[in-house]
Formats: C-alpha cells, sequence, structure tokens
C-alpha cells in the first residue's frame, strides 16, 4: 500500500495550459516537500510546506498544504516546456513517539511532458 | 552551492561482480541514504545512515549492503550483482534535524548483464 498517493501519474499539455498535481495520504504528515527530477539526473528540492493550511509560491507554481496535513497540491500556471520532468512529494509521517532520521516518505511520481 | 557527488553516472557490470557505488557529501549532513529509482516503482529506500559506522535497512535491502566509514562518504555495495538489479541509483543526504530536505547526486545508471 502506497502511503502517499500521487495523482495524475502521467500529464502532457501544451505550452500555457495550466495544472494542478496532488499527493493524497490518510496519514498525517509533519512536512511535505515536492522535488522536481529531470532525466538523468537526481531530484532537486523545489520547497517545504510545514503548516496546515500553508500555502508557498515559486514564481508560476504554487504549492499548497492541506489542512490536516495529509494532502498537498503543486499548480503551475502557464506551463513552459522547461516544467518538463517527474514531479515528486515526500513527507515525514507524523509519530507519536520514535526517531524517523529523516527518512522520507515518496509519492510515485508525476511524469509531466509541456509541449511546445 | 551544496553538493553531492557519485563515483559513477554509467556502470556496466556483469553478473556475479561485485559493486561498489559511492557517495560524497560536502554538507556536513548526518544521514545519508541510498535508492533505487525504476519505471512505475517510484523511488525504493535501500539503506539510510544517520551518522558514521551506523546503518539501518530500508524498504528493500536484500542484495545489498553499505559502509560508512567518514562522516561525509556513504557507500553502497552489491556483494553479487544480478540483472534484476540493473537500475538507477540515487544518493542523497540530509540534516540530523529540521526539515530534513534532501539533497540528491546525480544518480548512477547501472546496468548489470
Amino acid at each position: 500500500t502506497q502511503l502517499l498517493e500521487q495523482s495524475p501519474q502521467f500529464l502532457s499539455i501544451q505550452e500555457g495550459e495550466n495544472l494542478t498535481v496532488y499527493c493524497n495520504s490518510s496519514s498525517v504528515f509533519s512536512s511535505l516537500q515536492w522535488y522536481r527530477q529531470e532525466p538523468g539526473e537526481g531530484p532537486v528540492l523545489l520547497v517545504t510546506v510545514v503548516t496546515g493550511g500553508e500555502v508557498k509560491k515559486l514564481k508560476r507554481l504554487t504549492f499548497q498544504f492541506g489542512d490536516a496535513r495529509k494532502d498537498s497540491s503543486l499548480h503551475i500556471t502557464a506551463a513552459q516546456p522547461g516544467d518538463t520532468g517527474l514531479y515528486l512529494c515526500a513527507g515525514i509521517v507524523s509519530n507519536a513517539g520514535g526517531t524517523s532520521y529523516g527518512k522520507l516518505t515518496f509519492g510515485q511520481g508525476t511524469i509531466l511532458t509541456v509541449h511546445p | 552551492d551544496v553538493k553531492v557527488t557519485q563515483s559513477s553516472r554509467y556502470l556496466v557490470k556483469r553478473t556475479g561482480e561485485k559493486v561498489f557505488l559511492e557517495c560524497v557529501q560536502d554538507m556536513d549532513h548526518e544521514n545519508m541514504f541510498w535508492y533505487r529509482q525504476d519505471p512505475g516503482l517510484g523511488l525504493r529506500l535501500i539503506y539510510f545512515s544517520y551518522d558514521v559506522k551506523m546503518k539501518e535497512k530500508g524498504d528493500i535491502p536484500e542484495g545489498y549492503s553499505v559502509s560508512r566509514e567518514k562522516k561525509e562518504r556513504f557507500s553502497l555495495i552489491l556483494e553479487s550483482a544480478s540483472t534484476n538489479q540493473t537500475s538507477m541509483y540515487l544518493c542523497a543526504s540530509s540534516p540530523r534535524d529540521g526539515l530534513y530536505e534532501q539533497y540528491f547526486g546525480p544518480g548512477t545508471r547501472l546496468t548489470v548483464t
């Protein structure tokens, strides 16, 4: 069972369109991160959200953390070909006790292709 | 500029060979991780280490071992490579505290023939 469900798995759109990627779980996360990975490279951190209801913006990218800290979304406005890549959400499950050692739970990823 | 480097970008090995993948980080991070990434399966954690000489199994440790003799270096060892270990291997590091943001290396694409 995947702890973090990402949807959609694939997204193919034209330049200028808007899109939203979702990351959902039945577990509560103490923080949630979004990464972007380009072909042949390692993932690169885009943002971390910590507070329920938090919204962060990075140019044309808007990240939101759900009020209950169980879900998150990434919205891209006016997508460009340079946005093409694999988008991954990942988080630290909120635990009553124990140490996570920073072990992240990853979603399966969304492959985004933006056509010129 | 923070950096995680991996010893090879591409590697081709034969079945049964012992394979060493090395990862070095220059951020003085306590935590280091090894993942493999396969299409449709996402990132799967093989092993991680939270301190020198300390290691913990991840989700898929079978067929792998690790070594962390120095803080900046974390090695992944395939004791006897098999074709089902053909994959992209990613190393990452993160600080002990805070938001645990992970910094990844560029990956090693390993092919076992």
